[in-house]
């Protein structure tokens, strides 16, 4: 069974350093790993999909790297803005068509 | 293209009443799987659809139901609300369902329970 953990639960940063999100897995048997955003109240955004082949993908600033045989995955966001605050969670697909989510990480990001 | 689209994005209900939310998947996508949200549990599976049929089911009672039309919009029905059934409601669009190409979830419909 696949589980997902996200640390830390919460994270407070002044304007423009560097973030480093982590997410950890248990079954390396994934075929991709899934970044999101999620604003309070809102859906999800999907903002990177990291196929098992991949080492890493990159969007703008934001950089997600994944290494199946530690069970890890990085998404590091550089020169943090204040309209980066919100909450990233990662997902990993199980068996049964399904996402298994990790707990989220909050971000504030202070001007 | 259009997104994934949620209807409706609020809805407040009694106790006892029963609720239907509606979600309409990115055009070509055949799996639609729905997903509750809250602050205690985090993001909980519900049920994935695929061509009109539910191929995968979570875990939670049978009063949550779903079912997928031939156009794959789909829809999720609880019965019985219960104060417990407050919370997000999301729904995620995937091209197969089997997460290859990654889904898309869609606004969120919130399901608010006095």
């Amino acid at each position: 069974k696949q589980e997902v953990t996200q640390i830390p639960a919460a994270l407070s940063v002044p304007e423009g350093e560097n973030l480093v999100l982590n997410c950890s897995f248990t079954d390396s048997a994934i075929y991709n790993l899934q970044w999101f955003r999620q604003d309070p109240g809102k859906g999800l955004t999907s903002l990177l999909l990291i196929q098992s082949s991949q080492r890493e993908q990159t969007s703008g600033r934001l950089n997600a790297s994944l290494d199946k045989s530690s069970g890890r995955s990085t998404l590091y966001i550089a020169a943090s803005q204040p309209g980066d605050s919100a909450t990233y969670l990662c997902a990993a697909p199980s068996r049964g068509n399904k996402l298994t989510f990790g707990g989220g990480t909050r971000v504030l990001v202070k001007p | 293209k259009a997104g994934v689209t949620q209807t409706p994005r609020y809805l407040i209900k009694t106790r006892g009443q029963q609720v239907t939310l509606s979600c309409s998947p990115i055009s070509g996508h055949r799996s639609v799987s729905w997903y509750q949200q809250t602050p205690g549990q985090g993001l909980q599976f519900l049920f994935e659809y695929f061509s009109e049929t539910q191929r995968n089911k979570g875990n939670f009672p049978g009063r949550f139901s779903g079912r997928q039309f031939s156009n794959s919009r789909s829809e999720m029905n609880v019965s019985t609300l219960e104060l417990g059934d407050s919370a997000l409601y999301l729904c995620a669009s995937s091209l197969a369902g089997t997460g290859d190409y990654g889904y898309t979830f869609g606004s969120g419909t919130r399901l608010t329970v006095v």
